[in-house]
């Protein structure tokens, strides 16, 4: 069965700093990997995914991911946090096999303070 | 940018009665799929729709939900017979197409059932 852990609820991290939010997953086959990210009474905003090569994907907003398969992490970063990355973050997986069904994980709530 | 719409953004229903939720797509998007969140938190997937048929349904798809592509530009979702519990926000999103494909999600309507 498919799953997703996001381990954090919240992260808190200063302005200029920094920031990681983790994630690891379990899945059939090869791994579908994406990051989303929701503002207050906002739908979930697409920020970058993972297919196959390169285990550092970019995306959105300066946002990147390192997919590491033996650890079967997918952890979003970014090198410098601003007040306005605060949000919701949910890591999604989807399997190479069966349905297109999306498992997200329970979101982390990212705290960025000035 | 193309966006997903829907409506309305809120709707508030008497316990036991029929609610439709509607959503647009993406015009080009392939797949569609229904989603909720209650309070702000884990993303469920509910439902995923290709080729006018259900493509793959969670276990929270019980047989008073339905789907339903009635033209060529609407989506929709319904309640038969609402419940407290199904009180949430409920998302719709469509994708281009293939499992690698990130989805695009609308900002939602809050479902309050008294």
């Amino acid at each position: 069965a498919q799953s997703v852990a996001q381990p954090e609820d919240q992260v808190n991290v200063a302005e200029g700093n920094p920031l990681t939010v983790k994630c690891t997953y379990s899945v059939s086959g090869n791994p579908y990997l994406f990051w989303y990210v929701q503002y207050p009474n906002r739908g979930l905003q697409f920020l970058l995914k993972y297919i196959t090569g390169d285990n550092l994907v970019k995306g959105s907003y300066g946002f990147e991911a390192e997919f590491n398969k033996s650890q079967t992490s997918f952890h979003l970063k970014k090198p410098s946090a601003l007040v306005s990355d605060s949000a919701l973050y949910f890591c999604a997986v989807r399997g190479d096999t069966g349905g297109f069904k999306t498992i997200f994980g329970a979101g982390t709530r990212l705290f960025v303070k000035a | 940018e193309p966006e997903v719409t829907q409506t309305p953004s809120h709707q508030v229903t008497q316990m036991g009665q029929e609610v439709i939720l509607r959503c647009v797509p993406i015009s080009n998007h392939l797949y569609f799929y229904w989603y909720r969140q209650i309070l702000g938190q884990k993303v469920e997937f509910l439902v995923s729709f290709y080729n006018n048929e259900i493509s793959e349904k969670s276990e929270i798809f019980d047989d008073q939900f339905s789907v339903e592509r009635p033209d060529g530009s609407n989506f929709t979702l319904k309640i038969r017979s609402t419940k407290l519990e199904d009180s949430a926000m409920y998302f719709c999103a469509s994708s281009e197409g293939g499992r690698y494909q990130p989805q695009h999600f609308g900002d939602g309507t809050r479902l309050s059932i008294l």
